[in-house]
């Protein structure tokens, strides 16, 4: 099956810097890549995908990048601010479809933004 | 729309006891599935299901059983609580499995077994 493997486990920056958090995976049959945002207390959000027949997208200040030759992914969160402090988790499938279907997820960074 | 609605949202067990975390969904969705989370360990899949009447088991289905008798509610049962089950657990929903049907999750259930 598919194994996701996510860096760093904590990451802690300055306000208004840049964060990147990047991910491998092993199925290179895997097409689809979600980002999801844990605050505390709280259930995890998406905040960003990918499909694999793109290499970049943006929305706003973050940002996620997809080499399929490498098998790796990373998000990018550009000016920092304090309500970016959370958990951040990736995660890939292979399913036919994307979506739900054999998602499986990295372990996740914490993300720390020092005021 | 309150989306994907978890209760309880703490409870304590003791090892040997049975109970049901509940889950509901308001969205009309196909898909639910039931996560844990534990640290250093992130998000595995414990059941899902497709469908009313369809359950399959995911990565971690030992001690855990689940029905789903409505397209609302999926509610995930430990039968006798062992302390191994100490976690975090979370129901999540999309509309299918298809491609542009992202997971929704509830805001989780931490049970703590002795």
């Amino acid at each position: 099956g598919e194994n996701v493997e996510q860096h760093p486990s904590t990451l802690s920056v300055q306000e208004g810097d840049s964060a990147v958090i990047k991910c491998t995976y092993s199925d290179s049959a895997s097409n689809y890549f979600p980002w999801y945002k844990q605050e505390l207390g709280k259930g995890p959000q998406l905040i960003i995908d990918i499909r694999s027949n793109v290499g970049e997208k943006k929305d706003q200040r973050i940002a996620v990048t997809l080499n399929k030759t490498a098998k790796h992914f990373s998000l990018h969160i550009t000016e920092t601010q304090p309500e970016d402090s959370a958990v951040y988790f990736c995660a890939a499938t292979p399913g036919s479809g994307g979506g739900a279907d054999g998602l499986t997820f990295g372990k996740g960074t914490h993300l720390i933004i020092q005021p | 729309n309150a989306g994907v609605t978890q209760t309880p949202k703490f409870q304590v067990l003791k090892t040997g006891q049975s109970m049901t975390l509940q889950c509901a969904q308001d969205m009309n969705h196909e898909y639910m599935s039931w996560y844990r989370q534990d640290p250093g360990m992130g998000l595995r899949l414990i059941h899902y299901s497709v469908g009313a009447g369809i359950t399959d088991q995911g990565e971690v289905p030992n001690g855990y059983n689940v029905s789903r008798s409505t397209t609302e509610d999926f509610p995930l049962r430990l039968l006798s609580a062992a302390p191994s089950q100490t976690s975090v657990y979370f129901c999540a929903s999309s509309y299918s499995m298809d491609r542009d049907s992202p997971l929704h999750f509830g805001n989780g259930t931490r049970l703590t077994v002795t």
